[in-house]
């Protein structure tokens, strides 16, 4: 079973700038999430999907942040405009519960902001 | 008050002693309790969860859950270099429901 792939995995940009990032989830998977985790800390939920539809954005910044999940699979979260605080690994996650609430999670997007 | 709140450590024990690791959480609709291994530069893996109350073995791994005092542990039994990394408690509501996780200890196993 292939796991959930994120690209890129390093991203430099300046501030102010645009950055997207993919992710494809495990197949089957109906909900996706995606994490912040900045250095140092756990993994803070950004956004939930069930399928296409968004369960959970409560701590999405909106004014900058926004993502989308085509068809139920592939996501992509983007940042505009990114700020210094915005460096952090991005990940992205996959889970069926079918029988356990295990998520699968990709090896991440790391950002730098300079 | 953060949901779910966590020791980061850093904890460095020598080869073959016994770790504990504690979370503590706020929110009593919790029902899921897991542990997540994170290694370097990777995502993290789910090492083992509990539903509800109890304790649950998985090899050398334990974990212990106590919802009236709101306190989740993992206990490693004779730990090894290879058991170095960072270790996330993370909770649930539910089976569908978002996974809030704690900031994550970080363990060193010295040999």
């Amino acid at each position: 079973e292939a796991g959930v792939a994120q690209s890129p995995r390093y991203k430099i940009i300046e501030k102010r700038q645009s950055v997207a990032f993919w992710c494809n989830p495990i197949s089957g998977h109906a909900t996706l999430y995606w994490y912040q985790q900045i250095l140092g800390q756990g993994p803070k939920l950004l956004i939930q999907f069930q399928n296409n539809g968004v369960v959970d954005d409560s701590q999405l910044p909106k004014d900058r942040f926004s993502a989308e999940r085509l068809k139920g699979v592939d996501s992509t979260l983007k940042i505009q405009p990114a700020k210094l605080e915005d460096s952090a690994v991005y990940l992205c996650a996959s889970s069926s519960f079918l029988s356990t609430p295990e998520a699968f999670f990709g090896q991440g997007t790391r950002l730098t902001v300079v | 008050q953060k949901e779910v709140e966590q020791d980061p450590g850093p904890l460095s024990v020598p080869e073959g002693a016994i770790v504990s690791l504690n979370c503590t959480y706020s929110n009593s609709a919790f029902q899921y309790f897991m542990w997540y291994r994170q290694y370097s530069r990777k995502g993290p893996e789910l090492l083992m969860y509990t539903y509800s109350s109890g304790n649950k073995e998985d090899g050398r791994f334990t974990a212990q859950v106590d919802k009236s005092s709101k306190y989740i542990s993992l206990f490693i039994r004779d730990s090894q270099p290879s058991d170095s990394a960072t270790y996330l408690c993370a909770m649930s509501q539910g089976s569908a429901s978002k996974i809030i996780f704690g900031s994550g200890t970080r363990l060193s196993i010295r040999p």
